[in-house]
């Protein structure tokens, strides 16, 4: 299996673009989350999915922040508008139930700079 | 949300054995102490868990205090390879939610 894949890898765009961020998880892994890093906040969860239903998003910084998962294999953040203090590295993870635990796999993430 | 507590750093010299400790004395009897670690421009990957007893894998080793309050991972051997910031967590079943703290800074020293 490929893993956890993201796209871009890089985006660089002007405030008050929309930003669109990609994910693609590991085929048969029932859970997604959305993690969002940076070196003032660490990894913070912004919202996660079983079956590819929203199951929490309170970690989701505000209404210019959403998220969708219209099927198993692919799923979307966006920001619209975007801005300079979204700047972060945004991390895709799926998993899977291991007796009860989840094991998560984490993509490359993708590098986010707002100008 | 139990909360872990690990120091922001520490060094080790290449080919000797590490010890990464976690202090965790509010863990409740259903958490499941997890670790995970993010190598450099990666995302973190998972490297062992354990509940009561020690755990050993291909990665590392999780020792276990017998009050569960404390837990240490150990890393045999070290390697250049293994720098990294290792992240303790603990982890409710009944939650499906991983949150990560500050975790630890681990520099290898050739």
């Amino acid at each position: 299996d490929a893993g956890v894949i993201q796209s871009p890898r890089h985006e660089v765009t002007e405030m008050g673009q929309e930003v669109t961020l990609r994910c693609k998880p590991i085929s048969g892994h029932d859970y997604l989350f959305w993690y969002r890093q940076t070196m003032m906040r660490g990894l913070e969860l912004l919202i996660y999915f079983n079956n590819n239903v929203p199951i929490d998003d309170s970690g989701m910084p505000e209404d210019r922040f959403s998220a969708k998962m219209p099927n198993a294999s692919f799923s979307t953040l966006k920001i619209q508008p975007s801005e300079p203090r979204d700047s972060a590295v945004y991390f895709c993870a799926s998993s899977y139930i291991v007796g009860g635990l989840e094991k998560l796999f984490f993509g490359s993430g993708t590098q986010l700079s707002v100008l | 949300d139990a909360k872990t507590t690990q120091p922001n750093s520490m060094e080790s010299n290449e080919e000797e054995p590490v010890h990464l400790p976690c202090n965790h004395s509010t863990i409740s009897g259903t958490d499941y102490i997890h670790w995970y670690r993010q190598l450099p421009s990666q995302g973190p990957e998972y490297v062992i868990h354990g509940l009561t007893s020690n755990v050993n894998n291909r990665m590392a080793s999780l020792a276990i205090a017998e009050d569960r309050k404390s837990s240490t991972l150990i890393l045999h051997r070290a390697t250049l390879r293994d720098a990294a910031v290792y992240y303790c967590i603990l982890r409710d079943p009944r939650d499906d939610k991983i949150i990560f703290g500050k975790g630890t800074r681990l520099h290898i020293l050739p």
